[in-house]
């Protein structure tokens, strides 16, 4: 099984901040990595899929990198609303794996 | 506008069995990718099972043997039967959308809790 290992597990940030949030995976996954967030009491929501394609209706402050082991997500000038817990997910092979999240709070 | 809706929660005993179900609206069942995807209290999130539009499944090795993903096309719905439920599948069950070529779970229902308790 492909290994998704998050860092950090939670953060601490300002209004304004920019926040980058890695994830790592134990085998090269190209770039077949999404990446979700979720709000307490919510269901996750879509943010990044293909490691850096934005998805519909997403700010742009939003972004995705990195390809085969190493992915980042950055979030550029952090909002209010941003304060949340963060999970990649890789689905290149079976079992497809989550990351074990990264909760962004506010300082 | 697309929309999921899981139902078939509850409390139930280990051993027994549950079935959830999922209404799609704004999409087709049966030509879709379709998944379920849950989390335990407090934890993180786990991948359960995939359904292809040809009939092909996954299932994560915690399930398998134990739950079948299916849908029935002239309703519209997906389902997920668990049989000898254990008190380790308690938590919000998801199903959740993958789109063609375009990365999986764009679409997520609200969640169905599982209570695997006696």
């Amino acid at each position: 099984d492909i290994q998704m290992t998050q860092s950090p597990s939670s953060l601490s940030a300002f209004v304004g901040d920019r926040v980058t949030i890695t994830c790592r995976a134990s085998q090269d996954i190209t770039y077949i990595l999404g990446w979700y967030q979720q709000k307490p009491g919510e269901a996750p929501k879509r943010l990044i899929y293909g490691a850096s394609i934005l998805q519909s209706g997403v700010p742009p402050r939003f972004s995705g990198n990195g390809s085969g082991t190493e992915f980042t997500l950055t979030i550029s000038g952090l909002q209010p609303e941003d304060f949340a817990t963060y999970y990649c997910l890789q689905h290149t092979n079976y079992p497809w794996t989550f990351g074990q999240g990264t909760k962004v709070e506010i300082k | 506008e697309v929309q999921l809706v899981e139902s078939g929660g509850g409390l139930i005993q280990p051993g027994g069995s549950l079935r959830l179900s999922c209404a799609a609206s704004g999409i087709t069942v049966i030509t879709s990718y379709m998944a379920w995807v849950r989390q335990a209290p407090g934890k993180g999130l786990e991948w359960v099972s995939n359904i292809y539009n040809d009939g092909t499944t996954y299932y994560a090795d915690s399930v398998k043997g134990r739950f079948t993903i299916s849908r029935d096309n002239s309703k519209n719905m997906l389902y997920l039967q668990m049989n000898n439920l254990r008190a380790e599948d308690t938590a919000i069950y998801y199903c959740a959308r993958i789109p063609w070529r375009k990365g999986p779970f764009d679409i997520w229902g609200r969640g169905t809790m599982v209570t695997v308790s006696s």
